[in-house]
């Protein structure tokens, strides 16, 4: 079956520009997290959904990142008014189940701030 | 000091070699596990995925953890070329958020 998709995989914008970047998971998976990894570090924890409920937003920067799963399926991470700093590569993962630890991630987006 | 430590490398062994990869942890309530590999270009990919202290084995890879040291390793026996990759712990205290490690960067020479 299919993996985790993320779109768009690169998405190049100017500084003060809103993005949206789109995570659809794993059909029937329950959770899904989002992450940011800088080159040559891990990944950094977000924000997480079990269905549509938000379960932990602890990770996210400032109040310019938020992110919805109304469905409880596709997700979507919008940051506001970007700056440079907020450029590195944006990764979804998903779990079967509820908050679990085995998780499954897709590709990416690779975001760059002008 | 950052929650989860390990040690960036890069490490590189030849091929058949023994490979230990090693994190540690500050806080005590971790109580999952895991091991993800992580090619380049690539998003991670999880190996070994354990439950308290203990040790488990799966073909050439054997995960162990000791909570009393707060300390957690992945051995790779018989290395390959295709291990070739960026090795990243992580872990978690129930179910919820995972805290990965910066990553090893591991090459297996031919």
């Amino acid at each position: 079956g299919a993996g985790v998709s993320q779109s768009p995989r690169y998405k190049v914008t100017k500084r003060g520009q809103d993005v949206a970047l789109r995570c659809d998971p794993i059909s029937g998976h329950v959770s899904l997290y989002w992450y940011r990894q800088a080159l040559g570090q891990g990944p950094e924890f977000l924000t997480y959904f079990n269905y549509e409920a938000q379960q932990d937003k602890s990770g996210l920067p400032n109040d310019r990142f938020s992110a919805e799963r109304p469905e409880g399926s596709i997700s979507t991470l919008t940051i506001q008014r970007t700056e440079q700093r907020d450029s590195a590569m944006y990764r979804c993962a998903s779990s079967l189940l509820a908050g679990a630890a085995e998780q499954y991630f897709g590709p990416g987006t690779r975001l760059t701030v002008t | 000091q950052k929650e989860v430590e390990q040690d960036p490398g890069p490490l590189s062994v030849p091929e058949g070699a023994i490979v230990s990869l090693n994190c540690t942890y500050s806080n005590s309530a971790f109580q999952y596990f895991m091991w993800y590999r992580q090619y380049s270009r690539k998003g991670p990919e999880l190996l070994m995925y354990t439950y308290s202290s203990g040790n488990k084995e799966d073909g050439r890879f054997t995960a162990q953890v000791d909570k009393s040291s707060k300390y957690i390793s992945l051995f790779i026996r018989d290395s390959q070329p295709s291990d070739s990759a960026t090795y990243l712990c992580a872990m978690s205290r129930d179910h919820d958020k995972v805290i990965f490690g910066p990553g090893t960067s591991l090459s297996v020479i031919p």
